[in-house]
């Protein structure tokens, strides 16, 4: 059983362009969290789906960012327009539907915006 | 909501010797929970510990639960170098499908 799969693994963008960052979450699982990590820093959560819903995207910053979870295929994270801030590690994590309070972590995508 | 705290910030011990990190919380919880980052690399669940528990057990580690005072301790018996990575608590506040409140996190150095 293959764990939380995100591609790319390291992300260069420049400045103004596009990031596209992939989720698979563990087979079996239905809800996917994203969350960024700032060097030196903890994680925060960004946003939270489950099939084709979210749920809860507090955590998003208001404009550039957007979170997809298509009935069919990975969670997609977008980043319209970076800027240097978005500079940072991705990781996404996924649960199973009921019952489990843990959430299992994939490798994550560093994103270097230049 | 806020982020937790966690002390200390770094900590630097010899192999063998015991590690303890602290964890504090803002806002009532169903569950805390510790996870590991080695560098570079994605998060490990270590433990669990529910609200109405005060003390759970795995293997080298030991967590305990304060939820008067919001906060938790990790303890690490008998280090090895290979236990050198970052650690983080996480607070949840509700059951199944709720996000998770992270620390800042402990760096902890385990030197041979």
């Amino acid at each position: 059983n293959a764990g939380v799969m995100q591609n790319p693994r390291h992300l260069v963008r420049r400045r103004g362009q596009e990031a596209r960052l992939r989720c698979s979450p563990m087979k079996g699982h239905s809800h996917v969290y994203w969350y960024r990590q700032l060097p030196e820093e903890g994680l925060k959560f960004m946003v939270y789906l489950q099939k084709e819903n979210i749920i809860d995207e507090s955590g998003m910053p208001k404009e550039r960012f957007s979170a997809e979870f298509p009935k069919e295929g990975p969670s997609i994270l977008r980043i319209q327009q970076v800027v240097r801030g978005d500079s940072a590690a991705y990781f996404c994590a996924s649960s199973p539907p009921r019952g489990a309070n843990e959430q299992f972590f994939g490798p994550g995508t560093r994103l270097t915006v230049l | 909501s806020q982020q937790g705290e966690e002390d200390p910030q770094a900590l630097s011990i010899q192999e063998g010797e015991n590690a303890t990190m602290n964890c504090s919380y803002k806002t009532s919880i169903n569950n805390l929970q510790w996870y590991r980052q080695n560098s570079g690399r994605g998060l490990v669940h270590l433990i669990l510990i529910r609200s109405n528990e005060r003390e759970k057990h795995s293997g080298r580690l030991r967590v305990t639960l304060d939820t008067s005072k919001k906060s938790s301790s990790l303890l690490i018996t008998a280090s090895r170098a290979a236990d050198t990575a970052s650690y983080f608590c996480a607070s949840q506040k509700e059951t199944s499908g709720s996000r998770l409140t992270f620390g800042e996190g402990t760096q902890l150095t385990v030197n041979p």
